[in-house]
C-alpha cells in the first residue's frame, strides 16, 4: 500500500522566517507528487513534481522531488501571515493520476 | 469560471439518517473524484465517476454508501443510515475528458457532514 509521511506535523514560526516542509513516500510505480494548501476549506493546488532535481518555484513557494531518496521538500521564504495552512502532500502511482495518497498535512501557523 | 461546486457546505444528520452530498463539476468538465477527509486523517479516494459509469470505486466502504453522476444534474455522494464514524469532510474533484495525464486535480470546498 502507497504510504506518505510529512513533517513535521506542526510549525509555528514568525513573519519574515523561512519554512521546510518534508515528505517522504512508498510507492510502486510512482508517477508524481503534489503539494496543496490547505486553508479552511478546499485544497488548493500548488504543485506538481514529476522529475528529480528540477525546482518548481511560485513567488515565495518552491518545491523539488529527489525520487532516489523518495522524498520531496516545500520551502516558504519570507513567510507572511496569510501562509497559515495545512500544507498536504499527496503522490500518484501507476496507471492512475487520480488516485491520491495523502500525508496528514503539516500545519503551518505563522504568527506575526 | 466557476471552480467545482460543493453542496451543502454543512450537514448535520442524526443517526440512522441519510446523507445525500451534491458536486457540480466545472464547466465542461466529465470525470468526477469523490474524497473523505475524516479528523486527523489525510484524504482518502472514495470513487471516480464518468457520466452515467462508475470507473473506479475502490475506495467506498462496501455498505451505505453508494455514487452517482447521472447524464444530467450533479454527482450525488449518498449515505444510507449515517453512524458517527461517518462524520468527516467530504471533497469532490472533476477534470475534463481530454486531461493531460498528468493534470492535477482540483478540489471543490468540501461539506463537513456531521453525525450527531
Amino acid at each position: 500500500e502507497d504510504k506518505v509521511v510529512q513533517s513535521p506535523l506542526s510549525l509555528v514560526v514568525h513573519e519574515g522566517d523561512t519554512v521546510t516542509l518534508n515528505c517522504s513516500y512508498e510507492v510502486t510505480n510512482f508517477r508524481s507528487l503534489l503539494w496543496y494548501k490547505q486553508e479552511k476549506k478546499a485544497p488548493t493546488f500548488l504543485f506538481m513534481l514529476t522529475s528529480s532535481g528540477i525546482e518548481k518555484k511560485s513567488g515565495r513557494l518552491s518545491s523539488i522531488l529527489d525520487k532516489k531518496e523518495l522524498f520531496s521538500i516545500l520551502n516558504i521564504t519570507a513567510t507572511q501571515t496569510g501562509d497559515s495552512a495545512v500544507y498536504l502532500c499527496a503522490v500518484t502511482s501507476g496507471g492512475s493520476n487520480y488516485k491520491l495518497t495523502f500525508g496528514k498535512g503539516t500545519l503551518l501557523t505563522v504568527n506575526p | 469560471n466557476a471552480g467545482v461546486m460543493q453542496n451543502p457546505r454543512h450537514l448535520v444528520r442524526r443517526r440512522g439518517q441519510e446523507a445525500r452530498l451534491r458536486c457540480s463539476p466545472m464547466k465542461g468538465h466529465s470525470h468526477v473524484y469523490w474524497y473523505r477527509q475524516l479528523p486527523e486523517e489525510g484524504l482518502k479516494f472514495m470513487v471516480y465517476l464518468q457520466k452515467e459509469n462508475i470507473i473506479d470505486e475502490s475506495g467506498m466502504p462496501k455498505e451505505r454508501f453508494s455514487a452517482e453522476f447521472p447524464k444530467e444534474g450533479p454527482s450525488i455522494l449518498r449515505i444510507q443510515q449515517v453512524v458517527r464514524g461517518d462524520s468527516a469532510a467530504y471533497f469532490c474533484a472533476s477534470s475534463p475528458l481530454d486531461r493531460g495525464v498528468n493534470s492535477p486535480l482540483h478540489f471543490g470546498n468540501g461539506t463537513r457532514l456531521t453525525v450527531t
